[in-house]
This record gives structure tokens, C-alpha cells and sequence, in this order.
């Protein structure tokens, strides 16, 4: 079974900061991982996924996440925090007929 | 870009009653609905997939009979909580299925609807 944790309930940076969310998968097959953000009061909305091409994604408003195999990890980052990015970010692995695993979400928070 | 839209956004009923909540593609045709439920500051939980034209499937531990999913058209879904109770208070969120131009949905394009705030009194 697909699977995916997310190790940080909460992370808090500054703005112009770097933000790092942390997302391990376990899959028994090549995964498909995605993240996605959740604006309160907004539906899900795609950032970036990685289908076994380029391990490094690069995603909009200026994400990216690294597939790493030997760690089993699909971490999110972005140079610099902007207060719009203030949100839910979900780690999501593909789970086979389309369904999607979703990890328990990561809020993030920015302070100015 | 795809949009998918839910109605209503938000809804409160008496225990008992019945309440349905509709999710459209606005401007492309899904054949795969997905409808999640998603409890505060939780994650979503997968309750179901909805293909046109055929029976939902639902994920275990869900009640078929509670929660009636009918996915008539390409591009309309809808969820039905039969005899509401206040723990089916949640957040509902449906998504649909991008179909690729082979035929083939693109795995992994689902594009969510804004979400259907119940809450059951």
C-alpha cells in the first residue's frame, strides 16, 4: 500500500526566508508524488509532481521538490517565503486507479 | 485552466434530513469524479470514485447506502447524505479526472472543487 508522512505539522519561516516541508513516501512500486496547497476556503490547487522523469520539479510560484529515492523523501522548498504562501501544503502519493494518498498536511505559516 | 465547481458551498440541516451536494467540470469532460471528506485540521480521506455511467466505488469503511453518489453526465457529480447526523459534519470535497486525448485519463491531473462545508444540527 501507498503511503506518505508528512514530519512537520506546522512550520513557521520569516518572509524572504526559505521554506523546507518534508514529506517521506513508502510505495512497493515507482510512485507518483505530487504536492498540493490548500488556501483556506479555496479548493486544492496542483504545485508540482513527479512521474519518474527529472528527480528535481519544478513547480509554480516558485516550489520545487526533489525525488530521492535512496531516502524515500519528496521534500518541498522555495528560496523565499512570500506572505501569499501562507497555507496548507498537502504531500500526496498516487495509490493506484487514479487514487490519490494524502499525507496529513503541513500548515505554513509566515511571519513578517 | 480546469475548473471544477461545487454546490453549495456551504449547507446546515436538521438531523435526518437529506442533503445533496453537486460537482461540476465547467469547462471540460471528466470521467472520474472523486469525492473526499476532510475533518478540521485533518487530511482528506478518499470516500469514493465515480465513473460516468456506472456504480460509485466506495473506499472501505464508507456506507454505500449513507452516501449516495450518482455521476449522470461527463461532467456532473453528485453526493447525497442520506439522514444526516451531526458527525457527518465535515468538509466535502469533490475532484475530477482529467481525460487525456488518447482516451486515457492524464494520471494525476485532478482538479478539485472549492469544497461543501455540512453541517449537521
Amino acid at each position: 500500500a501507498q503511503s506518505v508522512t508528512q514530519l512537520d505539522s506546522h512550520v513557521s519561516v520569516s518572509e524572504g526566508t526559505p521554506v523546507l516541508l518534508r514529506c517521506n513516501y513508502s510505495s512497493s512500486y515507482s510512485p507518483s508524488l505530487f504536492w498540493y496547497v490548500q488556501h483556506p476556503n479555496k479548493g486544492l490547487q496542483l504545485l508540482l509532481k513527479y512521474t519518474s522523469a527529472a528527480t528535481l520539479v519544478k513547480g509554480i510560484n516558485g516550489f520545487e521538490a526533489e525525488f530521492k529515492k535512496s531516502e524515500t523523501s519528496f521534500h518541498l522548498t522555495k528560496p523565499s517565503a512570500h506572505m501569499s504562501d501562507a497555507a496548507e501544503y498537502f504531500c500526496v502519493v498516487g495509490g493506484g486507479a487514479q487514487k490519490l494518498v494524502f499525507g496529513q498536511g503541513t500548515r505554513l505559516t509566515i511571519n513578517p | 485552466g480546469a475548473v471544477v465547481s461545487q454546490h453549495p458551498s456551504w449547507v446546515i440541516c436538521k438531523s435526518g434530513t437529506s442533503v445533496k451536494i453537486e460537482c461540476r467540470s465547467l469547462d471540460f469532460q471528466a470521467t472520474t469524479m472523486f469525492w473526499y471528506r476532510q475533518f478540521p485540521k485533518q487530511s482528506l480521506m478518499l470516500m469514493a470514485t465515480s465513473n460516468e455511467g456506472s456504480k460509485a466505488t466506495y473506499e472501505q469503511g464508507v456506507e454505500k447506502d449513507k452516501f449516495l453518489i450518482n455521476h449522470a453526465s461527463l461532467t456532473l457529480s453528485t453526493l447525497t447524505v442520506t439522514s444526516a447526523h451531526p458527525e457527518d459534519s465535515s468538509f466535502y470535497i469533490c475532484s475530477a479526472a482529467v481525460t487525456g486525448t488518447s482516451g486515457t485519463s492524464v494520471y494525476g491531473e485532478q482538479y478539485f472543487g472549492p469544497g461543501t462545508r455540512l453541517t449537521v444540527t
